[in-house]
Formats: C-alpha cells, sequence, structure tokens
C-alpha cells in the first residue's frame, strides 16, 4: 500500500479564498483522522470519521472549515474563506483500530494563506 | 479527559550516549499509550505502543518506553544515540474503544551532538 496520501503537498492562498485539502487514507482502515500543527499550538485533533460518518469534530475551530469523507477512500478538508491565522501543516491520518491501533500519517500538506 | 505531559521542549545528547524523554499522562482509564516520531518536513511515524500488555514495550530503531502506573509515566529511551535520531517526538495517549480521539503531548526536539 501506498500509505495516507494527502493533496496539495503545498499551498499558497490568498486572504479570503476556498481551499480544499485532499486524504486518501489505507485501504481497509475504517478510521480518519484530520490534524493541524502550528508552532504555538502543537497537534490538534480537528474532527475523526468511522466507517465515513464523523464522530467528533469538537476541533473544528470555526464554521470557516468543513470536513467531508463521501466514501471509504476519500476524505476533504475544506476551509472557507481563508484566513492567514489558517497557515498551518495540515495532516490526515487513518487506522483500522481506532484509539488501539496504530495511526498512519501522511506527509501533511503545508498551508499559507497570505 | 486524557492527557500527556512531555516535560521536556528540547534534549541534546552526544551521538553514542542514552537517550531519555520523558512523559507523564493523566487518565480516567486504562490508556493506550504511544511514542511517534517526525523527522523535519516529514509525516509522523509511530515508534512504539502500549496495550495493556507488556510494561517494557520495544519499538523500531532501538528505542523501548516503560509504562510505569504508579508514576503514571511512560518514559523513551534508547541506549545508544545515533545522528539519524534527531527529530521531534510525541508523546500520545488514548483510551481506546469507545474514545478513538489520540491527544498529543506537546513534542520533544532531539538533537545529536556529533
Amino acid at each position: 500500500d501506498a500509505g495516507v496520501i494527502q493533496s496539495p503537498r503545498h499551498e499558497v492562498t490568498e486572504m479570503g479564498q476556498e481551499v480544499t485539502l485532499r486524504c486518501k487514507p489505507i485501504s481497509g482502515h475504517d478510521y480518519l483522522f484530520w490534524y493541524r500543527q502550528t508552532m504555538m499550538r502543537g497537534l490538534e485533533l480537528l474532527i475523526y470519521f468511522n466507517n465515513n460518518v464523523p464522530i467528533d469534530d469538537s476541533g473544528m475551530p470555526e464554521d470557516r472549515f468543513s470536513a467531508k469523507m463521501p466514501n471509504a477512500s476519500f476524505s476533504t478538508l475544506k476551509i472557507q474563506p481563508s484566513e492567514p491565522r489558517d497557515s498551518a501543516v495540515y495532516f490526515c491520518a487513518s487506522s483500522r483500530l481506532g484509539g488501539v491501533g496504530e495511526a498512519f500519517f501522511g506527509q501533511g500538506t503545508r498551508l499559507t494563506v497570505v | 479527559a486524557q492527557s500527556v505531559t512531555q516535560l521536556d521542549s528540547h534534549v541534546s545528547v552526544s551521538e553514542g550516549t542514552p537517550v531519555l524523554l520523558r512523559c507523564n499522562y493523566s487518565s480516567s482509564y486504562s490508556p493506550s499509550l504511544f511514542w511517534y516520531v517526525q523527522h523535519p518536513n516529514k509525516g509522523l511515524q509511530l515508534l512504539l505502543k502500549y496495550t495493556s500488555a507488556a510494561t517494557l514495550v520495544k519499538g523500531i530503531n532501538g528505542f523501548e518506553a516503560e509504562f510505569k502506573k504508579s508514576e503514571t509515566s511512560f518514559h523513551l529511551t534508547k541506549p545508544s544515540a545515533h545522528m539519524s535520531d534527531a527529530a521531534e517526538y510525541f508523546c500520545v495517549v488514548s483510551v481506546g474503544f469507545g474514545n478513538e480521539k489520540l491527544t498529543f503531548g506537546t513534542g520533544t526536539r532531539l538533537t545529536i551532538i556529533p
């Protein structure tokens, strides 16, 4: 398996624009997590899905953030409109056993909002 | 609620000397505990995990960690540091089934001195 695949690897956008981050989890994994990493706040869980259903979105910072998982092999994290404080590295991870299993992380998307 | 505290934000050791990265946890239930490593501009990789089996856990690249319930600790050690060990290390806690949320510590940056 190629592992968790995220795209794009880097994204630079202007404030106010819509940004969509994409993730393909490992086949057979039924949990998918979105994390955000910043120097100030470290790694924060934004939302996670089980069998394509959002389970906990309490980490989503604002209504500007939304996440979907239309099928078992694809998820998106959308920010609209984007703001400079959204600049961070966004990681997607998947696992087979949720909290007791190993979470496999993608390479991340480095988002810069100018 | 569960949490982890990584006691050192930065650790420097000489190549060939032992490594000790400290982590204390707080959990109302029997936790699952993990150590992840993040090399510069890379995703996170699992080093090892504890899930209520043996208290001494061996991981990849010569790392190991010991679960001590009486001290609520899960410190990461390695007998002899290698230059390639230079990275950021995260202690992670989860309460497992029913709560798949992985809670990350703030990270410890390990520097290896030649």
